[in-house]
């Protein structure tokens, strides 16, 4: 079964810092990974979508990685702002027939003063 | 533009009502999705549309009625909807659809089912 897990489910921070947050995936074959903020009550965003050739992107503050060995992603944030503060979801595309994302569960992220 | 809207915002309707949400893109794509997202969990796939033909349905429930007029119109009637059924429903739209094409969501319907 595929299955995208998160971690850690949340996390608080001070504004200013550094964090990273995992995503570790088991969905076979791979297309691709993204990453998404979500706000509370508002649609996902995308940040980052990489391919299994890629293993680094950024977009701004945030900085993803990926592994596809070890089907392990990364998504770092610098300089933590207020505005960081939402639920960062990976949702992992596999290859072949069909367009189902799996999704994460989601980390949520706090980043206070 | 890169923007997708859903009307309404938010949304209160009884179990007998009929209502509709409506989403809409001018991006030129081909693909629109309804998504549901019940709170602190991931959006669950319900619908898929493909050059306006419905391509995938997840087993949804008849109550739920897909509609796709023209390509950058895509509408979910609502009818005889239970509690369980309040959640976040979110639409998305991508160039064509296929696993390597990136999503973009709207800010999705608040429903509450009275």
């Amino acid at each position: 079964k595929n299955q995208v897990e998160q971690s850690p489910q949340s996390l608080i921070i001070l504004e200013g810092k550094n964090c990273t947050l995992q995503c570790n995936y088991t969905v076979s074959p791979f297309s691709n990974l993204r990453w998404y903020k979500q706000d509370t009550g508002r649609g996902p965003v995308s940040l980052t979508i990489m391919t299994f050739s890629e293993n680094t992107k950024s977009n701004g503050r945030y900085t993803a990685t990926l592994d596809a060995d070890t089907k392990q992603s990364s998504l770092h944030i610098t300089a933590s702002q207020l505005s960081d503060s939402a639920s960062y979801i990976c949702v992992v595309s596999g290859a072949g027939g069909g367009n189902k994302l799996t999704f994460g569960t989601g980390t949520q992220l706090k980043v206070e003063l | 533009d890169t923007e997708v809207t859903q009307t309404p915002k938010h949304l209160v309707m009884g179990m007998t009502n009929k209502k509709s949400l409506k989403c809409e893109q001018h991006m030129g794509h081909r693909a629109m999705y309804w998504y549901k997202q019940k709170a602190k969990k991931p959006p669950e796939l319900m619908f898929v549309y493909s050059y306006e033909k419905l391509s995938i349905n997840e087993s949804v429930p008849s109550r739920f009625s897909p509609e796709c007029p023209n390509s950058s119109l895509l509408n979910l009637h609502l009818h005889a909807l239970q509690p369980e059924d309040s959640a976040l429903y979110l639409c998305a739209s991508s160039q064509v659809e296929g696993n390597s094409y990136e999503q973009y969501f709207g800010p999705g319907t608040r429903l509450t089912v009275t």
